[in-house]
């Protein structure tokens, strides 16, 4: 069964340093969204990416951050300077364009650790 | 401020007992609702979607969807240790890229 990749699974990174965190959504979907969960919290939405631009975007998802899709597999999410609060957990999902368009599917994701 | 709001846990139950998960939301224009279940230290798992008032079933599960109220639940049936884990509402609100507000989930924990 097809389903969502994300390296690296663990990125620990001193503050101030940039890391670029890459996911591969399954390879039928067109829709590609970052989330992030601090420990013991809620997944917060970071930002949605369709058609080569972002359609949404949260408070979060500052100049700090940036998403991009390279090629036809990759979808990156960089973040510039890093801070101590952004440790987290970092999801990528996807989803189709059909009537399930929002049924998302995430990937392991990936654990960033700033020291 | 749109919220999802569910109860935190932990829910306890015996095994083959039906667990009742609630939750939420405060956004009358939400319009795809979503259970998802986490596994301590694994990602959110997609197990149930509903669009329409109503009850759906798939399998152990049903999920129950009543939009006037703002209420949406998973029942699960049977309950297997298997299923001990933390289950997350999510809702999708019309126009804002597929963007997902998740509640904080409830612990549910099957005792053999």
């Amino acid at each position: 069964e097809p389903e969502v990749t994300q390296t690296p699974s663990h990125q620990v990174t001193q503050m101030g340093q940039e890391v670029i965190l890459r996911c591969v959504p399954i390879s039928n979907h067109l829709y590609f969204y970052w989330y992030r969960q601090i420990l013991g919290q809620k997944v917060e939405f970071l930002v949605s990416f369709y058609n080569n631009e972002i359609s949404e975007k949260s408070e979060i998802f500052d100049d700090q951050f940036s998403v991009e899709r390279p090629d036809g597999s990759n979808f990156t999410l960089k973040i510039r300077s890093t801070k101590l609060e952004d440790s987290a957990m970092y999801f990528c999902a996807s989803s189709t364009d059909a009537e399930k368009a929002y049924e998302q599917y995430f990937g392991p994701g990936t654990r960033l650790t700033v020291t | 401020q749109k919220e999802v709001e569910q109860n935190s846990g932990p829910l306890s139950v015996p095994e083959g007992a039906i667990a009742s998960l609630n939750c939420t939301y405060s956004d009358r224009v939400s319009q795809s609702f979503f259970w998802y279940r986490q596994y301590s230290g694994k990602s959110p798992e997609l197990i149930m979607s509903i669009y329409s008032n109503g009850d759906k079933e798939d399998g152990r599960f049903t999920a129950q969807l009543n939009k006037a109220s703002q209420y949406v639940s998973l029942l699960i049936r049977d309950s297997q240790p298997s299923d001990s884990a933390t289950y997350l509402c999510a809702v999708n609100v019309h126009n804002q890229g597929g963007k997902l507000i998740f509640g904080q989930g409830t612990e549910l924990s099957v005792k053999p």
